[in-house]
């Protein structure tokens, strides 16, 4: 079946605009979460979900990013009045995992790799 | 904090050769390791586990170990393919939403 899918694949943003990434997680996945990662180091944590809840958001940066998953399919990260310090890839993932343990996989989209001039 | 450490950013192997990617830990409540595999503009694809009960967990060419008490894993790669020229990452978790990354190694494997 297919992956994991987000778009854009790439954004420019001018400092100060709102932008809003998507995400598409694998058919059936309850989890979903979402990483950032800068360059030269591996992906951050940022937010997860498990269906529509969103039970972890320790990871975001600020109060300008806001992740939901209304529905408890596609998710949308978004970044509101961006700073230079926020361009890097968000990358998605998705897993089957309900338990909450640590044993599942997750499956990650390409990412969005986004630049703020 | 970095409580997963690559610390070869890169390593060249010839083909036909053994690679040996290593990662260290910090975290003695981790009890899930991954490793991922990444090609350019690609996100990061699994490639295999192993659970902290486990000391080894081999899938084809691909070994993982595991030494808890040396906090220390280790990916093999036998024999080494030029396909298999990619960034790899470490990736450890005691959670569901609590897994942390190293910065990765570039492994290039030379025909």
């Amino acid at each position: 079946g297919a992956g994991v899918s987000q778009s854009p694949r790439y954004k420019v943003a001018k400092r100060g605009q709102d932008v809003a990434l998507r995400c598409d997680p694998i058919s059936g996945h309850v989890s979903l979460f979402w990483y950032q990662q800068a360059l030269g180091q591996g992906p951050e944590f940022l937010t997860y979900f498990q269906n529509e809840a969103q039970l972890d958001k320790s990871g975001l940066p600020s109060d300008r990013f806001f992740a939901e998953r209304p529905e408890g399919s596609v998710s949308t990260l978004k970044i509101q009045r961006t700073q230079q310090e926020d361009s890097a890839v968000y990358l998605c993932a998705s897993s089957r995992e309900t338990s909450g343990g640590a044993g599942d996989t997750q499956y990650f989209g390409p990412g969005t790799r986004l630049t703020v001039l | 904090d970095q409580q997963v450490k690559q610390n070869s950013p890169s390593l060249s192997v010839q083909e036909g050769r053994i690679s040996i990617l290593n990662c260290d830990y910090t975290n003695s409540m981790f009890d899930y390791f991954l490793w991922y595999k990444k090609y350019p503009a690609e996100g990061p694809t699994f490639l295999i586990s192993i659970s902290s009960i486990k000391d080894k967990n081999e899938d084809g060419r691909f070994t993982v170990f595991l030494n808890k008490s040396a906090k220390h894993l280790s990916l093999h790669i036998v024999p080494s393919q030029p396909g298999d020229s990619a960034v790899y990452f470490c990736a450890a978790s005691s959670r569901i939403n609590d897994m942390r990354f190293g910065a990765g190694t570039r492994l290039t494997v030379k025909p």
